[in-house]
């Protein structure tokens, strides 16, 4: 079964810095998806930035890039310019494209970021 | 947009009671989701669904139930609430299929049972 980790709990950034969310996942699969959901503070969950495995580009949504590492089987999510909005908790998350067509998502534990103004 | 609306946003029941927690989505969306929201334990799965009257158990479905008989909503149903099953409760919708597709997730269900 695939699991999967985030092993910062909580993370702190400084306005307009830089920081990097760490993600790590297991599987024994070798094609797959993998994404980053943002949980701002009692507001909807909203999708980030995603990225497929057989993809080697690194996927990236303006502020917000991924570095995948699939031989590492890492994750991580950069999130440059830091902003007030950024506050929220992230969540990476994975699914298997063997699932078949129901689109399951496995997620991680999450990791609470705060934005220092 | 896609719209995930979840009935309540904040709901207090009773021990023993059964409490019916409803999502209606808007985007014709085949797989809806039900989720438990817990510090420390992410999102973990309950039920989801991904056809009208189709479900199947996900993760932790002990204690839940849930119904689709219509494809736009899906409700989870606890049948008999205990306070272990005080959490937020999210419900999410996606398309078919074998691509990248996002699930759109609710506003969230937080859940008291006194």
């Amino acid at each position: 079964a695939q699991t999967v980790t985030q092993s910062q709990p909580e993370m702190s950034v400084q306005e307009a810095e830089t920081v990097t969310l760490s993600c790590t996942y297991d599987t024994s699969e070798s094609d797959y998806y993998l994404f980053w959901y943002k949980q701002p503070p009692s507001r909807q969950m909203i999708l980030v930035i995603r990225q497929e495995a057989y993809k080697q580009q690194n996927a990236t949504e303006n502020r917000f890039s991924v570095n995948f590492q699939k031989a590492a089987k890492s994750f991580s999510l950069k999130i440059s310019d830091s902003q007030l909005g950024d506050a929220a908790m992230y969540f990476c998350a994975y699914r298997s494209v063997y699932g078949g067509a129901t689109n399951k998502l496995i997620f991680g534990t999450g990791t609470l970021l705060a934005v220092q103004p | 947009d896609v719209k995930v609306t979840q009935s309540s946003r904040y709901l207090v029941k009773r021990t023993g009671e059964k409490v019916f927690l409803e999502c209606v989505q808007d985007m014709d969306h085949e797989n809806m989701f039900w989720y438990r929201q817990d510090p420390g334990l992410g999102l973990r799965l309950i039920y989801f669904s991904y056809d009208v009257k189709m479900k199947e158990k996900g993760d932790i479905p002990e204690g839940y139930s849930v119904s689709r008989e219509k494809k736009e909503r899906f409700s989870l149903i606890l049948e008999s609430a205990s306070t272990n099953q005080t959490s937020m409760y999210l419900c999410a919708s996606s398309r078919s299929g074998f691509g990248n597709q996002p699930q759109h997730f609710g506003d969230g269900t937080r859940l008291s049972i006194l």
